[in-house]
């Protein structure tokens, strides 16, 4: 198992226009969550997902956005980029299921984002 | 309001000395608690959560709530102990993780 793999490793976009991160999360998780890293700072919680829908939601506008398909694999889509928008893009995914640890979350290497 | 923070951005010690990294929190409820690490070219990877009360790789954490605090101990530190650490919250009812800025560990030889 690979756990969990992000494409791609690092993106370079221009302000205004929209990218898309993808996740797929460790094998038996059916749960991922999105989280943003600015430079020396810690980890910032964007949104959750389970069963193909946003389970919770962080303090972020509507530019983010996600999705979750049925193999539990789920994308990042940020609108209208912004200067402020660059960063590293972390996944990590969990299970909900009732015999398992909700919190136990595993960490992808992150996708580098840098918008210009 | 949920946060964390750590006071410490750097913190140095020698090679078996003791090492204790600090963090707060704030939160109405009773949160998890959990410390997180990050080696040099590593992924994020959990260490430790208060409710399991366990010893990870020698470190212990202790949550005071009177305090609010949930620093991370180690009595001897190593050489491999180098790395970023992360004390992070889920808030009661919520897998949502809140993390403090991180405090950077050198434990020279």
């Amino acid at each position: 198992d690979a756990g969990v793999t992000q494409s791609p490793t690092h993106l370079i976009k221009t302000r205004g226009q929209q990218v898309t991160l993808r996740c797929s999360p460790k094998s038996g998780h059916d749960t991922v969550s999105w989280y943003q890293q600015a430079l020396g700072q810690g980890p910032q919680f964007i949104f959750q997902y389970y069963e193909e829908e946003e389970r919770q939601r962080g303090n972020f506008p509507d530019r983010f956005s996600g999705h979750q398909f049925p193999n539990y694999s789920s994308e990042l889509n940020v609108n209208a980029l912004l200067l402020g928008d660059s960063a590293l893009y972390l996944c990590a995914s969990s299970t909900l299921r009732m015999d398992t640890d909700p919190y136990e979350q595993y960490f992808g290497p992150g996708t580098r984002l840098t918008v210009t | 309001a949920q946060r964390v923070t750590q006071p410490e951005k750097l913190l140095s010690v020698f090679k078996g000395a003791p090492v204790e990294l600090k963090c707060n929190y704030s939160y109405s409820g009773s949160p998890e608690l959990f410390w997180y690490v990050q080696y040099s070219r590593q992924r994020l990877q959990l260490l430790l959560r208060h409710i399991s009360r366990e010893s990870i790789k020698g470190f212990t954490a202790d949550l005071n709530k009177g305090e609010t605090s949930f620093h991370l101990k180690k009595p001897f530190a190593q050489e491999e102990d180098s790395a970023m650490y992360y004390c992070a919250l889920s808030p009661g009812g919520s897998e949502k993780l809140v993390f403090g800025k991180g405090t950077k560990l050198t434990v020279n030889p």
